[in-house]
């Protein structure tokens, strides 16, 4: 079946340091790919997405591009701040197919100043 | 716009009881998800709804069941609580099941004791 892995947390930065959340996953076909962060206390949104090979999301200074060579959709950021201290989710849903989202466990980051 | 609504927010209950959670979706869509959140296991894919049929089940005992209404809203049932069951329990609501993108609500905690 599909699947998602993420990398361990927690992390945690300095602001203004450089931030990469690895996610690799296992799917049929050609899935589309998503990062959600979930705020302390708020429920998940969406941050960004890519639905084909080589796109590169984008999102409030994130970015993540699909690596169908590596199975890969690794989130990045040049420069965090403490204000995205949060849970980062890697998700994927199969293309062409109305279906569920499948989540990576999350990974939490903890930023500080 | 209202967002996703869940209630209620926390409950207490204790084993072997039954416990109703209830989501009201974005106006205009018709697709609510449930999903578990419990403590390092990430978001587990409970149920899917749409049009007011259920569309997908994950690996959940059938005490947990629920339904849509033709309102669009939608209600979680757990019976015959079990300690494992205490978690986040975050609804989604999509206007198109293609695309992944899922507008969560903030959940209710369930704790069981």
């Amino acid at each position: 079946g599909d699947s998602v892995t993420q990398m361990e947390g927690p992390v945690t930065l300095s602001e203004e340091a450089f931030l990469t959340i690895n996610c690799t996953y296992t799917a049929t076909g050609y899935p589309s790919l998503f990062w959600y962060v979930q705020y302390p206390g708020e429920g998940l949104q969406l941050l960004l997405k890519a639905t084909k090979a080589d796109d590169k999301g984008s999102n409030k200074g994130f970015e993540a591009t699909y690596r169908k060579e590596t199975t890969s959709f690794h989130l990045e950021k040049g420069s965090v701040q403490v204000s995205d201290s949060a849970v980062y989710f890697c998700a994927l849903i199969r293309t062409g197919t109305a279906s569920k989202l499948t989540f990576g466990t999350g990974t939490r980051l903890q930023v500080t100043l | 716009e209202a967002g996703v609504t869940q209630s209620p927010t926390h409950l207490i209950k204790t084993r072997g009881q039954q416990v109703t959670l209830r989501c009201s979706p974005i106006s205009g869509h018709t697709s609510v998800y449930w999903y578990q959140q419990a403590l390092g296991l990430g978001l587990q894919f409970l149920l899917w709804y749409d049009e007011g049929e259920e569309r997908n089940r994950g690996n959940f005992p059938p005490r947990f069941s629920g339904r849509q209404f033709p309102n669009y809203s939608s209600e979680l049932n757990v019976n015959a609580l079990e300690l494992e069951d205490s978690a986040l329990y975050l609804c989604a609501s999509s206007g198109d099941s293609y695309t992944g993108e899922l507008f969560f609500g903030e959940g209710s905690r369930l704790t069981v004791l």
